[in-house]
């Protein structure tokens, strides 16, 4: 069974840049989700998909977008990079009929200068 | 709201000690009740969950909980920590009508030899 990966491990940005960061979904799961996790913080939910759509979403503007494709992988794009917005984001995966039953990638590391 | 709080900041433990790390939730419904191990640097690993049924949840690396609604809270405890268990750990609660889950500030616990 393969976990959940995340690419790319860490990543500087410069503020006003894009970026875009991937996720491969655990075998056997339709359900992504994305989480930001501030320095010393818990994580926080950005988004989820399913069946290629947002279903669900935080406290996060407009300028954080996701998108999932048909072999359930995902992209979380952010726009317009603000200082803030450096942190580690994680992925997570699960099966619709239980999606709050999540499996967490290792992250990516995102700082922003 | 929904919102988890875990009131430990910081614990030290010597190995070989018992360990018990609180949670309390808030929640309206019945919840759904996870826990979760982050190592420095790296993503969350799953140690346990609570959906329904017994209250006394066995996870992995010796690691249970107990689910206790009068008191809305769900500690995790381990008999015996060893070293390897340093590490931070999260409570979450989670709504698997909306697949979002809510986590604690964290607890990082640190193992004294």
């Amino acid at each position: 069974e393969t976990g959940v990966t995340q690419s790319p491990t860490h990543l500087i940005k410069t503020r006003g840049q894009q970026v875009t960061l991937r996720c491969s979904s655990q075998s056997g799961h339709n359900t992504v989700s994305w989480y930001q996790q501030a320095l010393g913080q818990g994580p926080q939910f950005i988004f989820q998909y399913y069946r290629e759509e947002e279903n669900g979403r935080g406290n996060f503007p407009p300028r954080f977008s996701g998108l999932q494709f048909p072999n359930y992988s995902s992209e979380l794009n952010v726009n317009a990079l603000e200082l803030d917005d450096s942190a580690l984001y994680l992925c997570a995966s699960s099966s619709w009929g239980l999606a709050v039953e999540q499996y967490f990638g290792p992250g990516t590391r995102l700082t922003v200068t | 709201a929904q919102s988890v709080t875990q009131p430990d900041i910081h614990i030290t433990v010597s190995e070989g000690a018992s360990l018990e790390l609180r949670c309390n939730y808030s929640y309206g419904a019945t919840p759904y009740l996870f826990w979760y191990v982050q190592s420095p640097g790296q993503g969350l690993q799953l140690l346990l969950k609570y959906f329904s049924g017994d209250t006394l949840v066995q996870g992995i690396k010796g690691f249970e909980a107990e689910f206790k609604r009068s008191q809305s809270s769900f500690n995790l405890r381990k008999p015996s920590v060893h070293w390897s268990d340093a590490a931070e750990y999260f409570c979450a609660v989670g709504d698997n009508q909306g697949g979002k889950l809510i986590f604690g500030q964290g607890t990082e616990l640190s193992v004294k030899p």
